[in-house]
Parts: C-alpha cells; structure tokens; sequence
C-alpha cells in the first residue's frame, strides 16, 4: 500500500496567515492527488484534485502543487472559515490511502 | 443538486452485520460509482471499496475482503455497503462518496451526510 505522510501534524495560524501543508507518498503517484477539508461532524470536501486542479466552488486562495512524491496544500490568505482538518489522498493505485490530517488551529 | 443521503446511525453487537445504504439524487446515478471511507472516532479517513453504479463491478480494500459486500439497486438510485462478523475496531462514522463510473477515479466530489456504526456488547 502506498503510504501518505502529511505534515505538520498540527498547524497554528492566524487569519490572513500564508499557510503550507505538505503531503509525501511512499513511492510516486504521479499527479494523482487530492486534498479534502472536513471540519467535525461534517463530510469531507474536496479542495483540490489531480494535484493542482481547483474543485468548482472553491476559493482561489487555495492551491495545490506537487508531483511525483511531495505535493503542497497552500491556503495564501487564511480565512475564518479555513480553521479545520486537511487531508491529502492518493488514487495512483489501489487501495486509496490517505494521510494521517493535518488540523489548522488558530493561534 | 447532487445529494448523497444515508441512512441512520446504528448500534451492534459483536459478530453481528450492518448494511448502510446510500440515496443518491440530483445526477444520473448509472453514470458514476460509489466508494466508501470510514472514520473511527477521533481518526483519520480509511477507504473500504468502491462499486460501479453501471455494472456492479466492485474492487475492495484488501483488509475488508470477505467481510463488506457492496451492492447498488438503479431502480431505486441507492447503494449499500454491508459490513459482518463486526468488531468493537469497525465502529466509525461510514461515508459514502461519488466516484468513478468504470474504475475508481478517486477524487470524491459528493459525499453522504456519515452513518455512525457503533459496536459493543
């Protein structure tokens, strides 16, 4: 299985913050990734798909980047709203994996 | 609009089944699949397994095989994920989420609203 490492674990920031997460997998996956933002008793939603690609509805402020191995989840200008729990996934090979999240805290 | 709606919480003993099921609306339902992601409390997101909604065709994670079956019924634009021999470990919030018609494609658009499934005696 391919394993997904995020990090940091944890993230403190403040609103208006430029803020990086960053997601390796174990072995490439070329640009098959995606991001997800789930905030508690709530669904996952998707942010970001194939590494880069923006879901319709999503603000620009977030940006995905990355191939290969290392890919990066920036938020440029930190909102309110963004206060929540990120999670990469890829989907290069089966069985999908995750990584373990990363929850953006304010500070 | 798309809507994935599930069905309600449950509670089971150990040893026992749970079949969870899946409404979809607001999109041609043959035209996608279904996979489903569990999270145990406090825990990250785990993948069980996908189906086609236009053959049935399914592909399960390794971990689960022989204990989840996942069906769908078209006439009804519904799946269902049955999990058995359940363990105290399978408690979780279960999800379902729109996927790829033929193969998994993996970038989970629409998700169900979650069932908690809790297991104890």
């Amino acid at each position: 299985d391919i394993q997904m490492t995020q990090s940091p674990s944890t993230l403190s920031a403040s609103v208006g913050d430029r803020v990086t997460i960053t997601c390796r997998a174990s072995q490439s996956i070329s640009s098959w990734l995606a991001w997800y933002q789930q905030k508690p008793g709530k669904a996952p939603k998707l942010l970001i798909y194939k590494a880069s690609s923006l879901e319709s509805g999503v603000p620009s402020r977030f940006s995905g980047s990355g191939s290969g191995t290392e890919f990066t989840l920036t938020i440029s200008s930190l909102q309110p709203d963004d206060f929540a729990t990120y999670y990469c996934q890829q989907y290069n090979s089966y069985p999908i994996t995750f990584g373990q999240g990363t929850r953006l805290e304010i500070k | 609009q798309v809507q994935l709606v599930q069905s309600g919480a449950e509670v089971k003993k150990p040893g026992a089944s749970v079949k969870v099921s899946c409404k979809a609306s607001g999109y041609t339902f043959t035209s996608y699949g279904i996979s489903w992601v569990r999270q145990a409390p406090g825990q990250g997101l785990e993948w069980m397994g996908w189906i086609s909604a236009y053959n049935g065709n399914t592909n399960y994670a390794q971990k689960l095989q022989g204990r989840v079956t996942m069906t769908t019924d078209t006439s009804t634009s519904t799946a269902y994920m049955e999990l058995r021999s359940l363990r105290s470990d399978d408690t979780a919030v279960y999800y379902c989420a729109r996927d790829g018609q033929l193969a998994v494609a993996g970038n989970f658009d629409y998700w169900g609203q979650g069932t908690l499934v809790t297991v104890s005696s």
